[in-house]
């Protein structure tokens, strides 16, 4: 049971590039969320996912796309990266039961310059 | 719209002794509360919850109280150790997907 895997760990681009972050679960979980991380403004919700084919905006959702075309699997493309981009980003997910949090991944440090 | 304030954003302890976050929410509909500890190079990992219906949960060292009047939660931890020390956040939701931050607390416990 390896939980929340997410690839790369870290990843640097070049202002213009694009590419995708990857995140896959096997805990059957419904709910699956991208977040960045940013000094001194904790977690910011990009997308998020209810199930395979359903996905919604979150906060701060420009110049990201995702699909969830199974359970599993939950990408994050960065269309045309920016600086602004710089961050850390978190996969994670949970069941739909309220009562259990959130199991997060251990997180892609992306740098675009 | 929907915020979760935490404070302090750091916060030096001695080992052994406690520590307390604080956290504040605005959302009146916000019903679940988790509290996720992030050590250096990792994902936020959840160590505690609470739900609205409840007003202290403690689960060995550690505890966290709600006051829904004041939309208030916090954090406890006794006898802490160098371990404790990391990055700890609040969150608040409604039951749904979107849970909200708070912005962190960075825990240093000194030996």
């Amino acid at each position: 049971n390896a939980g929340v895997t997410q690839t790369p760990k870290f990843q640097v681009l070049k202002t213009g590039q694009s590419m995708t972050l990857q995140c896959a679960q096997d805990m059957n979980h419904e709910y699956m969320s991208w977040y960045r991380q940013d000094p001194g403004m904790g977690l910011r919700l990009i997308h998020y996912s209810v199930g395979a084919g359903i996905t919604d905006q979150g906060e701060v959702p420009n110049g990201y796309n995702v699909s969830r075309s199974t359970t599993e699997d939950f990408p994050l493309r960065l269309l045309s990266a920016a600086p602004s981009q710089t961050s850390v980003y978190f996969c994670a997910s949970r069941y739909t039961d309220r009562g259990k949090g959130y199991t997060f991944g251990s997180g892609t440090r992306l740098t675009v310059v | 719209g929907e915020n979760v304030e935490q404070h302090p954003s750091t916060l030096s302890v001695q080992e052994g002794d406690s520590a307390v976050i604080k956290c504040t929410y605005s959302d009146s509909a916000s019903n679940y509360f988790p509290w996720y500890k992030q050590e250096l190079g990792k994902g936020p990992q959840l160590i505690i919850d609470i739900r609205s219906n409840v007003g202290e949960k403690k689960d060995q060292r550690i505890a966290v109280t709600l006051n829904k009047t004041a939309k208030h939660f916090s954090l406890h931890i006794t006898e802490t150790q160098p371990e404790d020390s990391a990055v700890y956040f609040c969150a608040a939701t409604s039951g749904t997907y979107k849970y909200i931050f708070g912005t962190g607390t960075r825990l240093k416990v000194l030996a």
